[in-house]
């Protein structure tokens, strides 16, 4: 597609539920990272996936959160029995590789979690 | 650890006029990438220019130039001629082979005419 796209772009979930979180990321990138921005706050690293290397999931805040990536494309975060911290902006984005850090990472708009 | 920090949570311009944003960052490594993300109400983070450690000349791209100093791990943004459109959160990145893109807590910057 012609940007990273994630969904839903919003979701009110009650605590104690499960939920999934999609990123489509840019065609041809084989690097895809999931942040997590707190209102007011900066991004918060969570877990990064690069090819059919091993994720990176040192950023993940605990063992309800999880993310997979299917076919190197697609990617979910799910975030098992959601408690009110949780509520957030969980940002998706993707760039072409890792080798060359300067690359340009491009971000989706984001999916708004507010849990109840 | 690396750490990024932006020690303006807000700052005003008026148009037209210029800004000057701060951020200063920690490491110990001596090759890596400093960048500035705008991200605008609509929420996606929007790269607005970005510096190589080892090029001495400060990167400018149209009316955004940064002023890199190495030695005071220092790398502020600078906004010529601002538009209502720069008003949005701004967050400054650091990134090596060694580790992630990580972002300081980023300064709102509102446009008034």
């Amino acid at each position: 597609g012609a940007g990273v796209s994630q969904s839903p772009s919003n979701k009110v979930t009650e605590k104690g539920k499960d939920v999934e979180l999609r990123c489509d990321p840019i065609s041809g990138h084989t690097a895809l990272y999931w942040y997590r921005q707190s209102l007011g706050q900066g991004l918060e690293f969570l877990i990064y996936f690069q090819g059919n290397s091993a994720p990176d999931k040192s950023g993940l805040p605990s063992d309800r959160f999880s993310a997979e990536r299917t076919g190197g494309s697609v990617s979910t975060l799910t975030i098992q029995r959601t408690q009110q911290e949780d509520s957030a902006v969980y940002l998706c984005a993707s760039s072409t590789t890792s080798g060359s850090y300067g690359n340009t990472i491009y971000f989706g708009e984001g999916s708004w979690l507010t849990v109840v | 650890a690396q750490t990024v920090t932006q020690s303006q949570p807000e700052m005003s311009v008026q148009e037209a006029e210029t800004v000057t944003l701060s951020c200063t960052y920690d490491t110990s490594e001596s090759d890596y990438y400093l960048f500035w993300y705008k991200q605008p109400p609509s929420r996606q983070m929007i790269l607005v220019i970005r510096q190589e450690a080892y090029k001495q000349q400060n990167a400018t791209e149209n009316r955004f130039s940064v002023n890199f100093q190495k030695a005071a791990k220092s790398f502020s943004l600078k906004i010529s001629d601002s538009q209502l459109g720069d008003a949005a959160m701004y967050f400054c990145a650091y990134r090596s082979a060694a580790s992630k893109l990580t972002f300081g807590t980023g300064t709102r910057l509102q446009v008034t005419l």
